[in-house]
């Protein structure tokens, strides 16, 4: 099965401030339809969990454009310009490429 | 809008078969691209994705539970149903559904989640 990596398990950083959290794949997450079968999500307590990028850098709907999803191959990144304070969350990152569909293992993002 | 909610028995015994139910609205599971997958969260840890149905009934199983999975739908009433045979106290954890597109393969809607206890 494929793996994802998240190496951070926490991040601390201030309110403003940009923060890069990263997902390595054990290989290429690339399609034959040129699209990476990466996804991020967004667990925040008492919210269900909100899909923030697929593909590795599409935004969903309604997702604020400082979430910038970013990557190719096995090494993806999801960067939250002007952190906010509903932005301390954990973070997952999921593949979909192979079945079965793997989780990374979270990163926490925490206020400085 | 879609929305989705899980139910199940909250807690069950070592051995039983645990039967879980996902109602969902604002979509049809008889509609192209449309799916529902099922992921479980022990409390403190992380997301393990356990299966998906399609619109057109193919399903998709985590083959780490070996044959002890069942996923099915209820296209009439806008449900969607999983069972996990032969649970023991691994299985505690929180089970979510989810809203899954073909388009992106990705769990866009996820319900808020049932809590399940396998305990004797």
């Amino acid at each position: 099965q494929i793996t994802l990596t998240q190496q951070a398990e926490s991040l601390w950083i201030s309110p403003g401030e940009r923060v890069s959290i990263t997902c390595r794949a054990s290989q290429s997450l690339l399609y034959t339809d040129g699209k990476h079968y990466l996804s991020w999500y967004q667990q925040r307590p008492g919210q269900t969990t909100k899909a923030l990028i697929y593909h590795a850098s599409v935004r969903t709907d309604g997702v604020p454009t400082r979430f910038i999803g970013s990557g190719s191959g096995t090494e993806f990144t999801l960067s939250i310009e002007h952190v906010q304070p509903e932005d301390f969350a954990i973070y997952y990152c999921l593949q979909t490429l192979k079945s079965p569909f793997t989780f990374g293992s979270g990163t926490k993002l925490e206020i400085k | 809008q879609v929305t989705l909610k899980e139910s199940g028995p909250g807690i069950l015994q070592p051995s039983h078969t645990l039967s879980l139910t996902c109602s969902f609205s604002g979509f049809s599971l008889s509609t192209y691209g449309m799916g529902v997958s099922w992921i479980r969260q022990p409390s403190g840890k992380g997301l393990e994705w356990l299966a998906s149905i399609w619109w057109n009934g193919n399903t998709y199983n985590n083959p780490s539970l070996k044959s002890r999975l069942t996923v099915s739908k209820d296209t009439s009433n806008n449900q969607a149903f999983l069972k996990v045979t032969s649970v023991d106290t691994a299985d505690t954890a929180t089970y979510y559904c989810a809203h899954t597109r073909l388009r992106g393969w990705y769990f866009d809607f996820w319900g808020p989640g049932t809590m399940v206890t396998v305990s004797s």
